[in-house]
């Protein structure tokens, strides 16, 4: 089966760090993508990961554990534009399998 | 603008009638992906295409659902005889596998359905 799970909801304050956790059980895996969607938008590309290891963007940072299969996303230096759902999305074959997306508010 | 476009992006439509949506992609990209996403959860795979192929399909697109890209260039998503289960955003993306590293897929704003 598949299987992607990230918490519902996070708030945080502005200037903050918040770490959003994925754990995943599916099938096949070529790769775990995180993706940012504001409400009524569009998902927007933010970072991949196939090897363990940490990825650094910017504010923005993704882990990876195979072996575990556990990521997580990483946000620095909060900002309320940050306000979004935080989307895992694990690469099977050629499709993307996604989790309920995670909520961040970011508070002033 | 040179991204993902759907057409429309709103529809409203009464049950049982049909609908169809439109989906341009990124010129150059050869795969397109359909993707339905109701309120609070991530999106899920539809179907997808290379070219004008469709290589795979999932459960969910019962067959009231089809789609289409009959010239590798633009594809369309039709829903028959639509239920208020249908109500929905559908999102398109696009992406060209060997272009980068990893197989990015670029969505578009989506078309969002109700059913009445």
């Amino acid at each position: 089966g598949q299987n992607i799970d990230q918490p519902t909801e996070m708030t945080a304050t502005e200037g903050a760090i918040v770490q959003i956790n994925c754990t995943y059980q599916t099938s096949g895996f070529n790769g775990l993508f995180w993706y940012q969607q504001h409400a009524g938008e569009a998902p927007t590309f933010l970072s991949y990961n196939v090897l363990d290891g940490l990825e650094e963007k910017g504010r923005f940072s993704s882990f990876l554990s195979r072996s575990k299969g556990y990521s997580y996303l990483l946000l620095k230096e909060l900002q309320m534009k940050d306000s979004a759902s935080y989307l895992c999305a694990v690469s099977n074959t050629d499709k993307l399998i996604f989790g309920t997306g995670t909520r961040l508010q970011v508070f002033p | 603008d040179t991204g993902v476009s759907q057409d429309p992006r709103h529809k409203i439509t009464k049950r049982g009638q049909n609908v169809t949506f439109r989906c341009d992609p990124i010129s150059e990209h050869n795969r397109l992906y359909w993707y339905r996403q109701t309120l609070g959860q991530g999106p899920e795979f539809l179907t997808y295409f290379q070219n004008e192929a469709q290589l795979e399909k999932s459960r969910l697109l019962s067959d009231r659902f089809s789609a289409e890209r009959p010239k590798g260039s633009f594809s369309t998503l039709e829903i028959q005889r639509t239920e208020q289960g249908d109500s929905a955003m559908y999102l398109c993306a696009s992406s060209s596998p060997g272009q980068g590293p990893y197989n990015e897929q670029f969505f578009g704003p989506g078309t969002r359905l109700t059913v009445l």
